[in-house]
């Protein structure tokens, strides 16, 4: 089965750090564009980071220079190291991709994760 | 950076009745436009992609049209799971991927 499951957050203090986990099943990662996109309370859907399967990395003005995206292709995850944290970062991240034919649009995400909470508050 | 507006913010439907939800784009996107539902509590779900193509598993009550800088996501008899929020999404000049504001469609 196609999965994706984040782990990794909770509530934080402001410039703090976080790394996110999103375990992939069914699929390998390294082979795909992996994204993360975040949902701050009550809010719209914002893009946080992509790496696509030859490495890329590219990132939203509002995380660049804090957040940084990576992948272990041993253990089939995807990574969010997140530094410096402010309130604004609050939001559930959500990993997601594009698989099969979804995946040659090299931008829809067909596969989501569940998505993991970071409340970053003092 | 391209910018997705959608209108309306809120769209009052009864069940049975058609629903257009529209999206538009500040420059050209092409036809790489998707359109996602999402429930509270839940991730989104893609329903098209290549602003016209429905996903695996979305039924023909949904489609998707336009190119360029205008698109509409028309759901033809809403049924009662189908009151959520929608948001467009543009994948034709990224990063960044921008997405719309969202749409939400209530029961009316």
């Amino acid at each position: 089965e196609v999965q994706l499951v984040e782990t990794g957050g909770g509530l934080i203090q402001p410039g703090g750090s976080l790394r996110l986990s999103c375990a992939a099943s069914g699929f390998t990662v390294s082979s795909n564009y992996m994204s993360w996109v975040r949902q701050a309370p009550g809010k719209g859907l914002e893009w946080v980071s992509v790496i696509y399967s030859g490495g890329s990395t590219y990132y939203a003005d509002s995380v660049k220079g804090r957040f940084t995206i990576s992948r272990d292709n041993s253990k089939n995850t995807l990574y969010l190291q997140m530094n410096s944290l402010r309130a604004e970062d609050t939001a559930v991240y959500y990993c997601a991709t594009g698989l099969g034919i979804v995946a040659r649009s090299e931008g829809a995400f067909d596969i989501w994760g569940q998505g993991t909470m970071v409340t970053v508050s003092s | 950076e391209i910018v997705m507006t959608q209108s309306p913010a809120t769209l009052s439907v009864s069940p049975g009745e058609r629903a257009t939800l529209s999206c538009r784009a500040s420059q050209s996107v092409s036809s790489n436009l998707a359109w996602y539902q999402q429930k509270p509590g839940q991730a989104p779900r893609l329903l098209i992609y290549g602003a016209s193509t429905r996903a695996t598993g979305i039924p023909a009550r949904f489609s998707g049209s336009g190119s360029g800088t205008e698109f509409t996501l028309t759901i033809s008899s809403l049924q009662s799971e189908d009151f959520a929020v929608y948001y467009c999404q543009q994948y034709n000049n990224w990063p960044p991927l921008t997405f719309g504001q969202g749409t939400r469609l209530e029961i009316k």
